[in-house]
């Protein structure tokens, strides 16, 4: 069974600071990586995805991958208070020994003071 | 508009009075899938649906029961509901199972909060 590791924080930082969330995956044969944001009382929604070594950015955001550390993160530049909420590491996996699943972290909430 | 649908949206009921949580999704979706969401255990699949009348356990199938007799519809029936089952249930669904592993792209209903007392 995969597992994927968060900091469940509260990560606090302030208006315009760079937010770093991090996630760390046990299966070392995990090819595709994604974020999701979930504000409080909201479902969870897709906000970023990566699949190779590197750096991924989009707007604000910035995905990192680092497969032989098993380690993924997500940056968020100028963070505004429209950013706090919570942000889900996943990756696809089976459950009960078949099937298909997106496999979540516990979850990082992140908190923007103005 | 595309989305998923649950109904209800909340729900306060007692140990033992079967119940059903509806999910409807209007994308010609072949994936479904239930989760529920708990305080420090995060989100973990309940069941979930390849396609219609191919339904299978997730990690936390006890207690739990599915259909998909349609291709829109995935409802979760609690046959006794235990204080247990208390939580923030979410349906999702996928254009294929093959997607959640291309694209991780889940789309999410808005949650169905239980209370079993």
């Amino acid at each position: 069974q995969k597992e994927v590791e968060q900091n469940s924080g509260p990560l606090s930082v302030p208006e315009g600071a760079i937010a770093s969330l991090n996630c760390t995956y046990s299966d070392r044969g995990s090819q595709s990586f994604f974020w999701y944001r979930q504000y409080s009382g909201k479902s969870p929604e897709l906000i970023m995805s990566i699949y190779s070594n590197g750096d991924k950015e989009d707007g604000r955001f910035t995905a990192q991958l680092n497969k032989a550390s098993q380690y993924v993160s997500l940056l968020i530049r100028d963070s505004q208070p429209s950013d706090s909420a919570t942000y889900l590491c996943a990756v696809p996996g089976v459950s009960n020994q078949a099937g298909t699943a997106l496999i979540f972290g516990k979850g990082t909430t992140l908190s923007v003071s103005s | 508009e595309a989305q998923v649908t649950q109904n209800p949206r909340y729900l306060i009921t007692v140990t033992g009075k079967k119940l059903t949580v509806t999910c409807s999704q209007n994308m010609n979706h072949e994936y479904m899938s239930w989760y529920r969401q708990d305080p420090g255990l995060g989100l973990r699949q309940i069941y979930y649906s390849m396609n219609v009348e191919v339904t299978d356990k997730g990690d936390v199938p006890e207690g739990y029961k599915v259909s998909r007799k349609e291709k829109r519809n995935f409802p979760l029936i609690l046959e006794s509901p235990s204080p247990n089952q208390t939580s923030l249930y979410f349906c999702a669904s996928s254009l294929r199972g093959l997607a959640v592993w291309d694209t991780g792209e889940l789309f999410f209903g808005e949650g169905s909060r239980l209370t079993v007392l």
